[in-house]
């Protein structure tokens, strides 16, 4: 069945460093890739996604590139805040409506 | 606009009672979501209706739980009884038919002792 892997927490850095987190997905046909953030205490909220391979998420300085030949959709950002402390997560979405979450992975950023 | 909304944020509850968690989806929204979040097991998802119809229940752990939607602005989840083992945050999200974002409540944390 579908599934996602996305990179191991925590991960910590520096403010103004670049952030990679990686997410490999497994899935049949050509599904919706997403990227959501949760902040301490709230729930899940959207923070970029991309519907066919290719397209460029972005949002908030984020981006993630839908890459079909390599089953990825790496989060990147170039200079991280302490605002961005957060945990995200990966997730697909195929021909269904069940959304497919990874494990998360949670990011700290120091000052 | 309201967004999901989720009642209680915060329950502590005794092994064996009954629990109720209850939510609201946003307008308009014909899909609904009920999720599970825990260190061990990250989030899972426990079952989603569609047009109040419960579609796949497969997450639903026990036969402790159940769901219901007796219409389309109001959801329950409920534990009977409850365990130890249930302490959890449940998130309830809701989404559009074609759309593909889930817009997700704050979570209610649940403790049972």
């Amino acid at each position: 069945g579908d599934s996602v892997t996305q990179m191991e927490g925590p991960v910590t850095l520096s403010e103004e460093a670049f952030l990679t987190i990686n997410c490999t997905y497994t899935a049949t046909g050509y599904p919706s890739l997403f990227w959501y953030v949760q902040y301490p205490g709230e729930g899940l909220q959207l923070l970029l996604k991309a519907t066919k391979a290719d397209d460029k998420g972005s949002n908030k300085g984020f981006e993630a590139t839908y890459r079909k030949e390599t089953t990825s959709f790496h989060l990147e950002k170039g200079s991280v805040q302490v605002s961005d402390s957060a945990v995200y997560f990966c997730a697909l979405r195929g021909g269904g409506f069940k959304t497919i979450f990874g494990a998360g992975t949670r990011l700290f950023v120091k000052a | 606009d309201a967004g999901v909304i989720q009642s209680p944020r915060h329950e502590v509850t005794e092994m064996g009672q009954e629990v109720t968690l209850r939510c609201k989806p946003i307008s308009g929204h014909d899909y609904l979501f009920w999720y599970r979040q825990t260190m061990m097991r990250g989030l899972e998802l426990l079952i989603y209706f569609n047009n109040n119809v419960p579609i796949d229940d497969s997450g639903m752990p026990e036969d402790r739980f159940s769901a219901k939607m007796p219409n389309a602005s109001f959801s329950t989840l409920k534990i009977q009884p409850s365990e130890p083992r249930d302490s959890a945050v449940y998130f309830c999200a809701s989404s559009l038919a074609g759309a593909d974002t889930q817009y997700f409540g704050p979570g209610t944390r649940l403790t049972v002792l």
